[in-house]
C-alpha cells in the first residue's frame, strides 16, 4: 500500500534536547512538507523540499533542521533554539511542486510534548 | 496574518440536513482551493478542490462553491451523515513552480443522528 508514515505517533522529550521526527513516503512523490498544527491554528509550513537533496525553509523554520538525502525521506530536527515546540506535526508529500490540481498526501502526525 | 480564515470553530448539524462550512480569504492570488477532512489522530485527507476559474465543484454529497469577488468559499454537504463528523480545513495555494498551501483554522463538523 502506498502512503506516508510518520514515527513515532506520540514523543516526548525534555527540555534542551534534539529530537528527530521520521516521515517516510513510498508514492514516488517529488516534493515533501512539513507543517505544525497548534490549538486554534492553521497549518503552518516549517520546511519544504521539492527534490532530493533539496530544501527551502517555510513560514516558521526558526529552531528545525530538516534533510533530504532519499526522496523517501523527509525527516524534521526540532532543536533546543525551538522556543515552543510542544505540537502537533504533519508530513505531506505530493507528487511535484508545482502544478494544478494534484493535492497533498499528509502522514499521520507525531505530537511532539516537551516536559 | 492569516490569509485563510474559517471563523466557526465548530458546528452541529442533524443527520439527513445540510452541513455549510466557511471560508474567507484575503490574497487574491490563490489559483486553487481544497478541503480537507480529519478526524482525530490521523493526518488530513483531501476531500474536494475548485480551480479560480470555476465557481462550483460537485462530488456526491459534496459541493464546493467559490465566490472571488468576495473572496469566500464554501463546502455543502448533502445530506449530512454522523460519519462525516470531523475537522474541516480549507487551504488555497499560489500558482508558481512551488505551490505554497495556506491552510484555515478548521471548522468541527459533528453531525448528530
Amino acid at each position: 500500500d502506498g502512503g506516508i508514515t510518520q514515527s513515532p505517533k506520540y514523543l516526548f522529550r525534555k527540555e534542551g534536547q534534539n529530537v528527530t521526527l521520521s516521515c517516510e513516503q513510498n508514492l514516488n512523490h517529488d516534493a515533501m512538507y512539513w507543517y505544525r498544527q497548534d490549538p486554534g491554528q492553521g497549518l503552518r509550513l516549517i520546511y519544504y523540499s521539492q527534490i532530493v537533496n533539496d530544501f527551502q525553509k517555510g513560514d516558521i523554520a526558526e529552531g528545525y533542521s530538516v534533510s533530504r538525502e532519499k526522496k523517501e525521506s523527509f525527516p524534521l530536527t526540532v532543536t533546543s533554539a525551538q522556543k515552543n515546540p510542544t505540537a502537533f506535526y504533519l508530513c505531506a508529500s505530493r507528487i511535484r511542486s508545482g502544478g494544478n490540481s494534484d493535492e497533498q498526501f499528509f502522514g499521520p502526525g507525531t505530537r511532539l510534548t516537551v516536559l | 496574518d492569516q490569509q485563510v480564515k474559517q471563523n466557526s470553530p465548530s458546528l452541529s448539524v442533524q443527520e439527513g440536513r445540510i452541513s455549510i462550512l466557511n471560508c474567507d480569504y484575503t490574497n487574491s492570488m490563490f489559483d486553487y482551493f481544497l478541503w480537507y477532512k480529519k478526524y482525530p489522530a490521523e493526518g488530513p485527507t483531501f476531500l474536494i478542490s475548485i480551480s479560480s476559474i470555476k465557481d462550483k465543484n460537485e462530488d456526491g454529497r459534496f459541493t464546493v462553491f467559490l465566490n472571488k469577488s468576495a473572496k469566500h468559499l464554501s463546502l455543502h454537504i448533502v445530506p449530512s451523515q454522523p460519519g462525516d463528523s470531523a475537522v474541516y480545513f480549507c487551504a488555497a495555494k499560489t500558482d508558481g513552480n512551488f505551490n505554497k498551501f495556506y491552510f484555515g483554522s478548521g471548522t468541527k463538523l459533528n453531525v448528530k443522528p
